[in-house]
């Protein structure tokens, strides 16, 4: 079946370090979503990556999806702790509502 | 405010009782949602609706049903037939296909 795998499963990072997840796809995705989860929290969305090479900024996170799209990648600049969280990328297939969650990158930050 | 509400917070089932989890939304989402997070692990979609009236079976639909008699409420059942119901269960709905507005979560624990 379709697969979203993410990696690393875990980061630890001092304070002002950089952090990189990946997510890699089994098939062309349509647009890929990324979503930051806090300790005990739900799921929120961050950004939605639709066209071939696109590469969008917020601040010190920036999303890039692969010329394939069947890979995306979230780099946060200069972590600060308010950064830790759980940061999961989830792809979409056609036109469906269905979208596919990687298992997530766990990150924390030591202040 | 407008956003999406779970209810209960938290829920404990004897083995083999039903439980129904609630979910309702008064975003005028069309598209509803349930996820199924277990620890450190990703979402599993359990099932989704794009319209009242009509819902598809997601990657792990066994020992759970839903219904969609209007457009704001997406209640979930766990049956007994689910073998391993103990997990945190997030309710979504979006517009389209693109962002995932997020619940708050229910957590369920079998005794």
């Amino acid at each position: 079946g379709q697969q979203v795998m993410q990696i690393p499963q875990y980061q630890h990072v001092q304070e002002g370090e950089d952090f990189t997840t990946y997510c890699n796809s089994s098939t062309t995705l349509s647009n890929i979503q990324w979503y930051k989860q806090r300790p005990g929290g739900h799921p929120v969305f961050l950004i939605q990556l639709v066209k071939s090479g696109e590469v969008k900024k917020q601040k010190r996170l920036t999303f890039q999806f692969g010329e394939a799209k069947k890979n995306s990648s979230l780099h946060i600049t200069a972590t600060q702790t308010t950064d830790v969280g759980t940061y999961f990328c989830a792809g979409g297939v056609d036109s469906s509502y269905k979208l596919i969650f990687g298992s997530g990158t766990r990150l924390l930050v030591r202040p | 405010d407008g956003g999406i509400t779970q209810s209960p917070k938290y829920l404990f089932r004897k083995e083999g009782q039903n439980v129904t989890l609630s979910c309702e939304q008064n975003l005028n989402h069309d598209a509803m949602y349930w996820y199924r997070q277990d620890p450190g692990q990703g979402l599993r979609l359990i099932y989704y609706s794009q319209i009242v009236n009509d819902f598809q079976k997601g990657d792990i639909a066994e020992g759970y049903s839903v219904s969609r008699e209007k457009k704001e409420s997406f209640p979930l059942t766990v049956t007994s037939a689910q073998k391993n119901p103990t997990a945190f269960y997030l309710c979504a709905s979006s517009k389209d296909t693109g962002e995932l507005f997020f619940g708050e979560g229910s957590r369920l624990t079998v005794l």
